[in-house]
């Protein structure tokens, strides 16, 4: 069974902190990913990896970075936490480029305040 | 055009019912899709995913139906049960390549008892 888990579930940050998600995958994918999941907007992709050190900008990537130094760990970085930033976050690994299944961690509840 | 729009956003079933959650897309290079299905405190999971060589692709009781004309896909769940109250998220993607897929809003699904 692939096993992708995150960090923490819930998080609470004050606004202005430097905020890290750390995401580790177990089965050896190539492609790792960050969404972000919000009411009415469903899933929507922040940043994604598809080997290490590479990166690669998602559709909202403005206020985030991302790094990949070991292949099985993705972590989101949020450089300066702000209040919209408050967010469902998952991540998730596949095998490698093709039509192949995005496994999902239960995801982290970050709430800034 | 990387848009995938979702409806209804809510839907109440009974129990042994039919749900059936549309998808429509712009982009007529996607060629993969997959249905995701949420639970609640759960990241998604892979549920049901079809190619547009086909109109129908059926897994038990979860059934995608897809019109290529009208560049349409639905998820038909039959003899809907109440564990199958979850959110339900359609996607599309390019096969080819890196596989970056595009997320509808969700349908949260309640089939009651």
């Amino acid at each position: 069974d692939v096993k992708v888990t995150q960090s923490s579930r819930y998080l609470v940050k004050r606004t202005g902190e430097k905020v890290f998600l750390e995401c580790v995958q177990d089965m050896d994918h190539e492609n790792m990913f960050w969404y972000r999941q919000d009411p009415g907007l469903g899933l929507r992709l922040i940043y994604f990896s598809y080997d290490v050190k590479m990166k690669e900008k998602g559709d909202i990537p403005e206020g985030y970075s991302v790094s990949r130094e070991k292949k099985e760990r993705f972590s989101l970085i949020l450089e300066s936490a702000s209040t919209n930033q408050t967010s469902m976050y998952l991540c998730a690994s596949s095998l490698g480029t093709g039509p192949y299944e995005q496994y999902f961690g239960p995801g982290t509840r970050l709430t800034v305040t | 055009q990387q848009q995938v729009k979702q409806s209804p956003q809510s839907l109440i079933v009974q129990k042994g019912g039919i749900s059936i959650i549309n998808c429509a897309y712009e982009n007529t290079a996607f060629d993969y899709f997959p249905w995701y299905q949420q639970f609640p405190g759960k990241g998604p999971a892979l549920l049901i995913a079809i190619r547009p060589d086909v109109s129908e692709k059926k897994e038990g009781r979860f059934t995608i139906s897809f019109n290529k004309s009208a560049k349409q896909f639905s998820l038909h769940i039959m003899d809907s049960q109440p564990g199958d109250s979850a959110t339900y998220f359609c996607a599309a993607s390019i096969s080819v390549g890196f596989q970056k897929l595009v997320f509808g809003t969700g349908t949260r699904l309640l089939v009651s008892p």
